[in-house]
């Protein structure tokens, strides 16, 4: 089974904090996923990543960034957490090709708390 | 630019009753559809998904759903509901064109009254 680990559960951080979710899958796969998750609104894309070192904006990049410097490993960076940016945040990662680029394996989800 | 419409945020249904949920999607080129089901405090799951040929796709759980082009709709249904289907059931949609980029609808709480 495809396995998509995020590094924090729940986080706690102040306004004005920098922040990293960390993300790493252990199939191989060529694109990986930063969703935030809100009652309501349900999945926003925020960034997503088709190959190394690429990116691309999703809905919602506004206060956001992202790195990935190795296949397995996509994070997504607060430079500057704001209230606002209280949410559920879930990585995905999915395969190459038509039919494996569709299928999307999330993680269990980061809860942060920006105080 | 794709989006998806789930009308419905909330379905209570009475077990073994059958269920529908809606899901609508708005999109100028031919799309993947695909339906997401969170378990409470778990992370999604894929339920089933339609990439081409039969519009009636089945996924697990005894849950289907069927594409309807001209509707532009895709809904889930299930003949039989039971208290283990409780959960929040996300549609999503990709186009051909996209890069991979999915985009999901703001999700269906389905509560199951026993």
């Amino acid at each position: 089974d495809v396995k998509v680990t995020q590094s924090s559960r729940y986080l706690v951080k102040r306004t004005g904090e920098k922040v990293f979710l960390e993300c790493v899958q252990d199939m191989d796969h060529e694109n990986m996923f930063w969703y935030r998750q809100d009652p309501g609104l349900g999945l926003r894309l925020i960034y997503f990543s088709y190959d190394v070192k690429m990116k691309e904006k999703g809905d919602i990049p506004e206060g956001y960034s992202v790195s990935r410097e190795k296949k397995e490993r996509f994070s997504l960076i607060l430079e500057s957490a704001s209230t606002n940016q209280t949410s559920m945040y879930l990585c995905a990662s999915g395969g190459q090709g038509s039919s494996g680029a569709n299928v999307l394996t999330f993680g269990a989800g980061s809860r942060l708390t920006v105080l | 630019a794709q989006s998806v419409t789930q009308l419905d945020s909330q379905v209570p249904v009475f077990e073994e009753a059958p269920v529908e949920l809606r899901c609508n999607y708005s999109s100028s080129v031919s799309v993947y559809l695909f339906w997401y089901v969170q378990y409470p405090n778990q992370g999604l799951q894929l339920l089933l998904k339609y990439l081409s040929g039969s519009t009636l796709v089945k996924g697990i759980n005894g849950f289907e759903a069927e594409f309807n082009k001209s509707q532009t709709s895709f809904h889930l249904r299930k003949p039989s509901v039971h208290i283990s289907d409780t959960a929040e059931y996300f549609c999503a949609v990709r186009t051909y064109s996209s890069a991979s980029k999915i985009i999901f609808g703001s999700g269906t709480r389905l509560s199951i009254r026993p």
